[in-house]
């Protein structure tokens, strides 16, 4: 289940599985998507990013989709492994200033 | 070398003390960013340098004072914290004021 406040939505997902993180972005005029993972005790680390003149991108084992319509951003990992348990943010810009506003975050918990 | 690296890792002061957290990269990044970060919450931004010069100050109290002594130094000196300024203070840079930001692990910081 998922609760909001003082703790992060979690997701938790068998090793092997697919996981999809889901992202509402607020502002219509963002043209720049980052998707960040950042493990406990580290800073956040780059993913996959995607442009808004771009509906889906893909990376090794992640891809990004972005729906403008109704602002809305997801992160599928193929086949997830124990080594991609973390907390992953969703961040949207502008690519001119690349004044990037984060979202709130999902934990991602695989089960071996 | 594509790293983000800060000083110290973990720092614990008095609100009467006066310290500084480093953040230095060889990137040749022209664009450094300061960024809050609370338990279980996103990133915030503080200050965006670019080009060592002041680009963006986030509002943030004048008990934090960036300096970027040069293209690949920033500092954020401390003085008078309070207890609710205990967070993850995260560095990061970018190529320019656009794309991928890279960060840093974070300086671990405790107001006493």
């Amino acid at each position: 289940g998922e609760s909001v406040g003082l703790h992060l939505p979690t997701l938790s997902v068998q090793e092997g599985d697919n996981s999809i993180i889901n992202c509402a972005y607020s502002n219509s005029a963002s043209d720049y998507f980052i998707w960040y993972k950042q493990e406990s005790g580290k800073g956040p680390q780059f993913i996959i990013d995607i442009r808004s003149n771009m509906d889906k991108r893909q990376g090794q084992r992640v891809t990004v989709l972005l729906n403008k319509t109704v602002k809305h951003l997801s992160l599928q990992i193929a086949a997830t492994q124990p080594g991609d348990s973390a907390v992953y943010f969703c961040a949207e810009g502008l690519r001119a200033g690349n004044m990037l506003t984060f979202g709130g975050g999902t934990r991602l918990m695989v089960k071996p | 070398d594509t790293e983000v690296t800060q000083t110290p890792k973990h720092l614990v002061m008095g609100m009467t003390n006066k310290k500084s957290l480093k953040c230095e990269q060889h990137m040749g990044h022209r664009a450094m960013y300061w960024y809050k970060q609370k338990a279980k919450k996103p990133p915030e931004l503080m200050f965006v340098y670019s080009y060592e010069k002041l680009s963006i100050n986030e509002s943030v109290p004048s008990r934090f004072s960036p300096e970027c002594p040069n293209s690949s130094l920033l500092n954020l000196h401390l003085h008078a914290l309070q207890p609710e300024d205990s967070a993850l203070y995260l560095c990061a840079s970018s190529q320019e004021l656009a794309g991928e930001q890279f960060f840093g692990p974070g300086t671990r910081l405790t107001v006493l």
